[in-house]
């Protein structure tokens, strides 16, 4: 069965920096993968997605690259700052439908001052 | 504001107690989704509903129903057949499934604690 593993349960970096969290995937060959934020008590945001096909995606200060050979997505926060704090989950879509979307555990960001 | 709200925000349950967990979206989707969220997991999902009248089951539906009489709204039932049904519910919708991606908008979710 599909496993995605989202690299780190927490990771805590210094305002200013460039946070990058990881999600790894096996047994699935997906058309998109996605990224949420999740704030304490709310439910997840969508904030961009890359097909498969695209190697690299920008929105503002955020930069995902997806590699298909790795079974590998990065997603990057440059300039980070405090607000960035959240839990960040990444999904993979294969486009049949929302019941074959498999979400990550999760990785918990905090932005220290 | 087009969205989807989920109420009770919190809700305590007695052991041997069904609850109802309402969903209603203004975003006229055609596709609803129950998941639950458990601490260290994934979102696993436990029902969907691409068209009134009509549901699925996800992953782990046992000991949860749900029904679809509008498309407006997607009530969850935990029953007491579900042996461990503390847990943060999000509902969620699509757009139109199969047009593109799949990207989900959810409402704020209910935390259900057993008692």
């Amino acid at each position: 069965s599909q496993k995605i593993e989202q690299n780190s349960e927490a990771l805590n970096i210094q305002e200013g920096k460039t946070a990058t969290l990881t999600c790894n995937y096996t047994n699935y060959s997906p058309a998109y993968l996605q990224w949420y934020r999740q704030d304490p008590g709310r439910g997840p945001v969508f904030l961009l997605l890359i097909r498969e096909n695209e190697k690299e995606k920008r929105k503002e200060r955020l930069k995902v690259t997806f590699d298909t050979t790795l079974k590998q997505s990065l997603f990057h926060i440059t300039a980070s700052q405090p607000a960035d704090s959240a839990t960040y989950l990444c999904a993979l879509d294969s486009l049949t439908g929302a019941n074959n979307l498999f979400f990550g555990t999760g990785t918990r960001l905090t932005v220290i001052p | 504001d087009g969205g989807i709200t989920q109420s009770p925000k919190y809700l305590f349950r007695k052991e041997g107690q069904n609850v109802t967990l309402s969903c209603e979206q203004n975003l006229n989707h055609d596709a609803m989704y129950w998941y639950r969220q458990d601490p260290g997991q994934g979102l696993r999902l436990i029902y969907y509903s691409q068209i009134v009248n009509d549901f699925q089951k996800g992953d782990i539906a046992e000991g949860y129903s749900v029904s679809r009489e509008k498309k407006e709204s997607f009530p969850l039932t935990v029953t007491s057949a579900q042996k461990n049904p503390t847990a943060f519910y999000l509902c969620a919708s699509i757009s139109r499934v199969g047009v593109g991606a799949n990207v989900l908008t959810f409402g704020a979710g209910s935390r259900l604690t057993v008692l």
